[in-house]
């Protein structure tokens, strides 16, 4: 059971180029989501897609696009990376994100990313 | 907007001593969410609390939510070193919105 994959593990950017990470779920979510995480800030969620076909804003979004493939794959675009961007990125998945009830997630193994 | 505040942000006990993290929100919870996640790993879902005054337990881990879905708890009882890592908060307050604590790090010392 592969769960939630993330590619690739580790990543080394210079500063104003351009990258995707890539995560795909093989649990039959509809929900997906894109975090990260820096020392002593906690998971900040940059984007999500509560269901195939829909992608909206999280905390942390700018500098970021993101794109639902299928219902499966759910990548992260950084399109002209800022040393800022240094950071480790988890996708996760969830059953649903609905009005009155979320449900546990499933992270992937995460993308350890510096820009330089 | 939610804001998710949790306490200690870190905590280091002696192995067989108890530990306690708590979690408060600024709103009302539809249900709360907590999370392990050891050293270099990532977050491991371990438990959702979806009722008022909800207490549920797994081996030396208990988990409350608060009467007002406000707060809540996780409490390890006689740490062991395996409970190492960092465990997180996660509540939903409705309108798609999963806000996350910073998180309490715990450190076990043998």
């Amino acid at each position: 059971n592969a769960g939630v994959t993330q590619t690739p593990k580790f990543q080394v950017l210079k500063t104003g180029q351009s990258m995707t990470l890539q995560c795909a779920q093989d649990m039959n979510h509809n929900s997906m989501y894109w975090y990260r995480q820096d020392p002593g800030m906690g998971l900040r969620l940059i984007y999500y897609s509560a269901s195939e076909g829909t992608t909206d804003k999280g905390e942390v979004p700018n500098g970021y696009n993101v794109s639902r493939l299928n219902k499966r794959e759910f990548s992260l675009r950084l399109e002209s990376a800022a040393p800022s961007q240094t950071s480790v990125y988890f996708c996760a998945s969830s059953r649903s994100l609905l009005q009155t009830r979320s449900y546990g997630y499933t992270f992937g193994s995460g993308t350890r990313l510096t820009v330089v | 907007g939610q804001q998710v505040m949790q306490i200690p942000q870190y905590q280091h006990v002696q192995e067989g001593e108890d530990f306690t993290t708590y979690c408060n929100s600024s709103t009302t919870l539809s249900n709360i969410q907590w999370y392990k996640q050891r050293p270099g790993g990532h977050p491991v879902f371990l438990i959702q609390l979806v009722k008022s005054g909800e207490v549920k337990k797994q081996k030396r881990l208990t988990f409350q939510f608060g009467e007002a879905k406000k707060n809540s708890s996780l409490h390890i009882t006689a740490t062991q070193t395996t409970d190492v890592g960092t465990y997180f908060c996660a509540g939903y307050g409705g309108y798609q919105k999963v806000t996350f604590g910073i998180g309490t790090k715990l450190q076990v010392i043998p």
